[in-house]
């Protein structure tokens, strides 16, 4: 079945470690995302890619990084300089922009 | 830049009750998303509109484009239809990788 898949479900932190989370599509779209969501707020997003090699800042990039290396895969990496990472992240994705965004399961990072 | 409202925050049915859940925003904008997020987290999108009224199934989504309001409508509503509702716009004279998302309304229906 086609769908997006975001591992693992829960991953925790360690201080000044940096953790990556998958994201995986076999949808064929050419466009992904990466959200944070925090309790009693509204998702808000880290990075997007609208094509394999190429990325743009979110509303909230700093401490993290992603790659877009394949078309399936958009990773996304937690670095030590994300001081608040604690959060649900979930990734996304599109044919293209301005058309339905499907999402995965999401990713619940904590740290220890 | 766009601001998204949505109420209410919270809302608790009876079963069998019509729903309606709101979306304001600030900027006007080329489409409207809902999206329905579930108790263990994932995101389901329900809707994409621009200009009138989509129905799938018991759901009716409306949008009032000179107003700039959206509702999400429920009819006959079930305890499986408990989740939190997501209204999302664009950011003013931004793309789809710069959606503004409302803070949800979490829906209770109690059997």
């Amino acid at each position: 079945d086609g769908g997006i898949t975001q591992s693992p479900k829960y991953l925790f932190r360690k201080e000044g470690q940096n953790v990556t989370l998958s994201c995986e599509q076999n949808l064929n779209h050419d466009a992904m995302y990466w959200y944070r969501q925090d309790p009693g707020q509204g998702l808000r997003l880290i990075y997007y890619s609208q094509i394999v090699n190429d990325f743009q800042k979110g509303d909230i990039a700093e401490g993290y990084s992603v790659s877009r290396e394949k078309k399936e895969s958009f990773p996304l990496t937690v670095t030590s300089a994300q001081k608040n990472p604690t959060a649900f992240y979930l990734c996304a994705s599109s044919i293209g922009e301005m058309e339905t965004q499907y999402f995965g399961p999401g990713t619940r990072l904590l740290v220890l | 830049k766009n601001e998204v409202e949505q109420s209410p925050q919270n809302l608790t049915a009876q079963e069998g009750e019509f729903i309606t859940i709101n979306c304001s925003y600030s900027v006007g904008i080329s489409a409207l998303h809902w999206l329905q997020q579930h108790p263990g987290g994932g995101i389901v999108s329900l809707f994409m509109l621009s200009s009138g009224k989509k129905k799938h199934g018991r759901l009716i989504a409306t949008i009032n484009i000179q107003e700039k309001h959206s509702s999400l409508h429920i009819t006959a509503s079930h305890p499986r239809d408990s989740a939190v509702y997501i209204c999302a716009v664009p950011t003013f004279g931004g793309s789809q990788g710069n959606l503004i998302f409302g803070k949800g309304t979490k829906l209770s229906v109690k059997p």
